[in-house]
């Protein structure tokens, strides 16, 4: 079972900052198979980032993703108020066929 | 629009049987891949398991085979989440979430219900 590790736990910047934020997995997992999650308080998880580095639908240019092989990182350029949020990884492991969450990073303001 | 809506919030009591639902509109239900999601109280995001409406192709998380039933009801575009007895330690807010056909390379779920909160206390 592939286990994702993100780093760290909790990211205090300022609004206007660049936030990088870490995920690192157990084993090599495909850039194809690597998403990007962000939730807010009270609120349902939202697709940033799926196939390591494609934007989702709708979502800003100052989220981009990068990575492969055990390495994927979140790159927010410049935060805005709204991007202060809880964001998780994703991976899939087809065998078996199984998905795993990251434990998550708080990116909170300073 | 796509959208899931799930069933409301459930207070049950341990050893009770319970199935929540989630409808989908907006897309075609059977060649989508739906989702479920458990988060505990102020905890992470876990993969409980996922099913294929087409053809009820189902694979459950290690950690939940054989603790929930995931299944689907093409007729009415609903999938549904089924526990045959609660436990306290089941209580959180459980997600469902569409994913793309597995042909699209890809592997991510791109649209989530509201979430189910449920209770289990006696």
């Amino acid at each position: 079972e592939i286990v994702l590790t993100q780093s760290p736990g909790t990211l205090s910047l300022s609004p206007g900052e660049r936030a990088t934020l870490s995920c690192r997995a157990s084993q090599s997992v495909s850039s194809s198979y690597l998403a990007w999650y962000q939730q807010k308080p009270g609120q349902t998880p939202r697709l940033l980032i799926y196939g390591a580095s494609s934007r989702a639908t709708g979502i800003p240019d100052r989220f981009s993703g990068s990575g492969s092989g055990t390495d994927f990182t979140l790159t927010i350029s410049r935060l805005e108020p709204e991007d202060f949020a809880v964001y998780y990884c994703q991976q899939y492991d087809s065998s078996p066929p199984l998905y795993s969450f990251g434990q998550g990073t708080t990116l909170e303001i300073k | 629009e796509v959208q899931l809506v799930q069933s409301g919030a459930e207070m049950k009591k341990p050893g009770e049987s319970l199935k929540i639902s989630c409808k989908v509109s907006g897309y075609s239900f059977a060649t989508y891949w739906i989702g479920w999601v458990r988060q505990m109280p102020g905890k992470g995001l876990e993969w409980m398991g996922i099913i294929y409406p087409g053809d009820s192709d189902t694979r459950y998380s290690p950690s939940f085979q054989g603790q929930v039933t995931i299944s689907a009801d093409k007729s009415i575009n609903t999938a549904y989440l089924q526990w045959s007895s609660l436990k306290a330690s089941d209580t959180a807010m459980y997600y469902c979430a569409r994913h793309p056909r597995y042909s699209s390379g890809y592997r991510y779920f791109d649209y989530w219900g509201q979430g189910t909160l449920v209770t289990v206390s006696s």
